[in-house]
């Protein structure tokens, strides 16, 4: 499978617990997005990634929040103390450099906090 | 502004008929505009998009028509299949370079046997 990757796809966690999500995106973009999508509604923007640089947080994107792309390869979001808020579908996107191009979408890490 | 209003939330449709799902939007900076369809557990999958020099698109089944005056744009989906029961979402990207993509609500598609 040459698509987005996302593992865990499912995460049980306790509130106040510190979870990662990994992604790996299509081989060959350098580009690397991550979107939140809550039940009933459309993803929400979290960051962007060219390469291993990141470029544009949202002001979703809390304190508690974390996002890395070492080596512009694989991402990781990181979500420390965990709050029953942050239950969601944590969606990772990839695309090709330049201009806008169609962005693939990962099945996505459901998590739930407890 | 920075919203996309998307209609309606659910729509039946009978095998064989036409879908039509609508969206609104404010900011005339937007000049991208994808369609996305998502199954359940699944990720959003691009289906068509459309930029504002155009004011239709057609993809096989699928077609976007595009007012740029009216700010609106909606999917026609022709001779709907119960494979096509799914949530699409309409999206705009504000000219940022990259795929800032802000999603509206979603409709939930049930295309009746």
């Amino acid at each position: 499978d040459t698509g987005v990757s996302q593992d865990p796809r499912h995460k049980i966690t306790k509130r106040g617990q510190n979870v990662t999500f990994r992604c790996d995106p299509i081989s060959e973009h350098n580009r690397l997005y991550w979107y939140r999508q809550t039940l009933g509604q459309g993803p929400e923007f979290l960051t962007y990634f060219q390469n291993e640089a990141q470029l544009e947080k949202s002001r979703l994107l809390s304190d508690r929040f974390s996002a890395e792309r070492p080596k512009g390869s694989f991402s990781t979001l990181e979500i420390q103390r965990t709050e029953q808020g942050d239950s969601a579908m944590y969606l990772c996107a990839s695309s090709l450099g330049q201009g806008v191009t169609e962005a693939f979408f990962g099945q996505g890490t459901r998590l739930t906090v407890v | 502004q920075q919203q996309v209003k998307q209609s309606p939330q659910s729509l039946i449709v009978q095998k064989g008929g036409i879908s039509i799902i609508n969206c609104a939007y404010e900011n005339t900076a937007f000049d991208y505009f994808p369609w996305y369809q998502q199954f359940p557990g699944k990720g959003p999958a691009l289906l068509i998009a459309i930029r504002p020099d155009v004011s239709e698109k057609k993809e096989g089944r699928f077609t976007i028509s595009f007012n740029k005056s009216a700010k609106q744009f909606s999917l026609h989906i022709m001779d709907s299949q119960p494979g096509d029961s799914a949530t699409y979402f309409c999206a705009a990207d504000p000219n940022t370079g990259f795929q800032k993509l802000v999603f509206g609500t979603g409709t939930r598609l049930l295309v009746s046997p």
